[in-house]
């Protein structure tokens, strides 16, 4: 079965500088999606930045990119120029698609808080 | 374009009430997925609909709970009778049909069983 890691509950950064969110998943299958949602206190979970497993390339959103390893199974995200809206929780998921079925698994989020 | 839209936003009820939640996916999106956020126990999927028919309704806890897709623009999640350990945001996300598209969510609707 698949999983997903984040192992870390909170982060803090200061306003402008650069954080790193780590996540790590488990599977077997070789073609899978990547993403990392941000869930504000509004509470509405909005898409920060995807990741296709068969590119090789690193996603990247404005000040919003990715280190994808897939060897590794290792998907983190870096917000550089950190700025105090980015004060969230983040999560990272995993998607397959299989037998005509979508299955989403996500991480149980990093609460990150930019600091003025 | 309007998001996902979800009522009610916030829900008090008494044990042993009916609650219904109501979730309008995006329009054109033929995947419609039910979850619950607790600081306990995370996200969890409740259930997932494609092109209005339950395909993974394995997360669905108990008996208490239903979920119904009688058309692609109108889902509901119903609990009955409610308890507190029903108390939980409750979102609804769809999705279009790429298949690496990502899951659009509503705001959520908070729920209190007292």
């Amino acid at each position: 079965a698949q999983t997903v890691t984040q192992s870390q509950p909170e982060m803090s950064v200061q306003e402008a500088e650069t954080v790193t969110l780590s996540c790590t998943y488990d599977t077997s299958e070789n073609n899978y999606y990547l993403f990392w949602y941000k869930q504000p206190p509004s509470r509405q979970m909005i898409l920060v930045i995807r990741q296709e497993a068969y590119k090789q390339q690193n996603a990247t959103e404005n000040r919003f990119s990715v280190n994808f390893q897939k060897a590794a199974k290792s998907f983190s995200l870096k917000i550089s120029d950190s700025q105090l809206g980015d004060t969230a929780m983040y999560f990272c998921a995993f998607m397959k698609f299989a037998s005509g079925t979508y299955k989403y698994i996500f991480g149980t989020g990093t609460r990150l808080k930019v600091l003025a | 374009d309007a998001g996902v839209i979800q009522s009610p936003r916030h829900e008090v009820t008494e044990m042993g009430q009916e609650v219904t939640l109501r979730c309008k996916p995006i329009s054109g999106h033929n995947s419609l997925f039910w979850y619950r956020q607790t600081m306990m126990r995370g996200l969890e999927l409740l259930i997932y609909f494609n092109n209005n028919v339950p395909i993974d309704d394995s997360g669905m806890p108990e008996d208490r709970f239903s979920a119904k897709m009688p058309n692609a623009s109108f889902s509901t999640l119903k609990i009955q009778p409610s308890e507190p350990r029903d108390s939980a945001v409750y979102f609804c996300a769809s999705k279009d049909r790429a298949v690496g598209g990502e899951l659009f969510f509503g705001e959520g609707s908070r729920l209190t069983v007292l």
